[in-house]
């Protein structure tokens, strides 16, 4: 159970064009969702924390009209990079919760190269 | 605030020989604890959670963690270790703040185990 499943796994972009990731939980309901994102050999920093039908909270120094986060529902989120730049191209792993715990499950992550 | 010490960068040991992984935090009130593995290019797995309870906890691949709350920390151990645990090993802290339920990571520990 508690399965997270990300798509695309990997994508590869040119510059200025838009990005889609999704996010989904497949065998739960997930309140709420987190993003983030991992530079090479470096730790994860959480983006933004997003709960189903309402905005996005994004962590400071984020920029929230680059990258768009929606939680339409309780099983899917999804993080747009608009108009990608090769300073995105980053590997980025969604997670999701359920209900009143603190335990996170975690996407395989998708990894953007932007050319 | 929370936060997560990783000291050591990189941890090596032969195969056979036990290992541990070393992590200190800083939270307000109770903590929730986690280890995570994370493999190149893959998203993070879980390997066990301290939320209450007996101070060792038990988890996956025969990993284990004690929970020190005088010495605030969560290190992690395993009796023989094996050349496939090599991997970079993520503590992680949360707790139900007022802004959902964060986790906050370490900077991750580089595992090499050699024959």
């Amino acid at each position: 159970g508690a399965v997270v499943s990300q798509h695309p796994s990997w994508v590869i972009c040119k510059s200025g064009t838009s990005v889609k990731i999704e996010c989904r939980s497949l065998d739960f309901q997930a309140t709420t969702m987190f993003w983030y994102r991992q530079f090479p050999k470096q730790s994860l920093m959480l983006m933004a924390t997003s709960n189903e039908g309402s905005k996005a909270t994004y962590e400071q120094g984020v920029e929230k009209d680059k990258f768009l986060i929606n939680h339409a529902s309780l099983t899917l989120s999804t993080l747009t990079v608009t108009s990608a730049h090769p300073e995105d191209s980053s590997f980025y792993i969604c997670s999701a919760a359920l209900a009143g715990g603190p335990e996170q499950f975690f996407g395989p992550g998708t990894r953007l190269t932007v050319l | 605030a929370q936060s997560v010490a990783q000291p050591e960068d990189q941890v090596n040991v032969a195969e056979g020989n036990p290992l541990t992984v070393k992590c200190t935090y800083s939270v307000s009130g109770n903590p929730y604890l986690f280890w995570y593995v994370q493999y190149p290019n893959r998203g993070l797995q879980f390997l066990l959670k301290y939320i209450t309870g007996d101070n060792l906890v038990k988890g996956s691949y025969g990993f284990e963690a004690e929970f020190n709350k005088s010495q605030t920390s969560f290190h992690l151990k395993k009796p023989s270790a094996l050349v496939s645990d090599s991997a970079l090993y993520f503590c992680a802290v949360g707790g139900l703040t007022g802004g959902g339920n964060k986790l906050t990571f370490g900077t991750g520990t580089q595992l090499k185990v050699e024959l």
